[in-house]
């Protein structure tokens, strides 16, 4: 079965410090790739997306992901957090079944900042 | 635009009870969906819609039913609610299904 792994569950960082929440992904066929943010008592937003071409994607707030076929990974990253940046990330992956997709979650890592 | 919109926020239900959670959106998109979410779960898929009359079921589907009738609406029903269904859950649509999901704000529900 297909699966999303995100490694850690909680990661801390101090403000100012890079930002690396880690996503490795099963498959062997380039499937669609997201990373969605979740501030506290809210639904999901979308801060980027691969589909095609450009393997970096910049997305919103300054994060930005590299797709990295060969280690089958999805790494998120922004070089200086933000106390704003405190809220939980989800990896998915959208992977072809077929003539069908389908979309996998990762069981997502919160954010924690350090003043 | 609204987007996706959930009601209601809260709710609590004791052990047997049925309700309806509904999701509505104003974006035309045929995708919808619904998932719970647990804590260190992640998202579950309960069931997803391809377009009105249209429906299947996801990871989680059991006691919970779903019905299609327009584009913009998509009910999610809880038969005979049990406690292992407390949960918050949200609702997404999406243009397509490898398309970026827009979500609502969620339900929180709490079965006693």
């Amino acid at each position: 079965a297909q699966s999303v792994t995100q490694l850690g569950s909680h990661v801390s960082v101090s403000e100012g410090a890079l930002v690396l929440l880690r996503c490795n992904y099963s498959s062997s066929v380039p499937p669609y790739l997201f990373w969605y943010v979740q501030y506290p008592n809210q639904g999901l937003q979308l801060l980027l997306k691969y589909t095609t071409g450009a393997t970096l994607v910049k997305g919103i707030n300054g994060f930005e992901a590299e797709f990295k076929k060969s280690e089958t990974s999805f790494h998120l990253t922004k070089p200086s957090a933000h106390m704003s940046d405190a809220a939980e990330y989800f990896c998915a992956v959208s992977f072809s079944r077929g003539s069908n997709y389908q979309l996998i979650w990762g069981a997502g890592t919160k954010l924690i900042i350090k003043p | 635009n609204a987007g996706v919109t959930q009601t209601p926020k809260f709710q609590v239900l004791k052990t047997g009870q049925s309700m309806t959670l509904q999701c509505a959106q104003d974006m035309n998109h045929e995708y919808m969906s619904w998932y719970r979410q647990d804590p260190g779960m992640g998202l579950r898929l309960i069931h997803y819609s391809v377009g009105a009359g249209i429906t299947d079921q996801g990871e989680v589907p059991n006691g919970y039913n779903v019905s299609r009738s327009t584009t913009e609406d998509f009910p999610l029903r809880l038969l005979s609610a049990a406690p292992s269904q407390t949960s918050v859950y949200f609702c997404a649509s999406s243009p397509g299904r490898i398309n970026e999901q827009f979500f609502g704000p969620g339900t929180r529900l709490t079965v006693l």
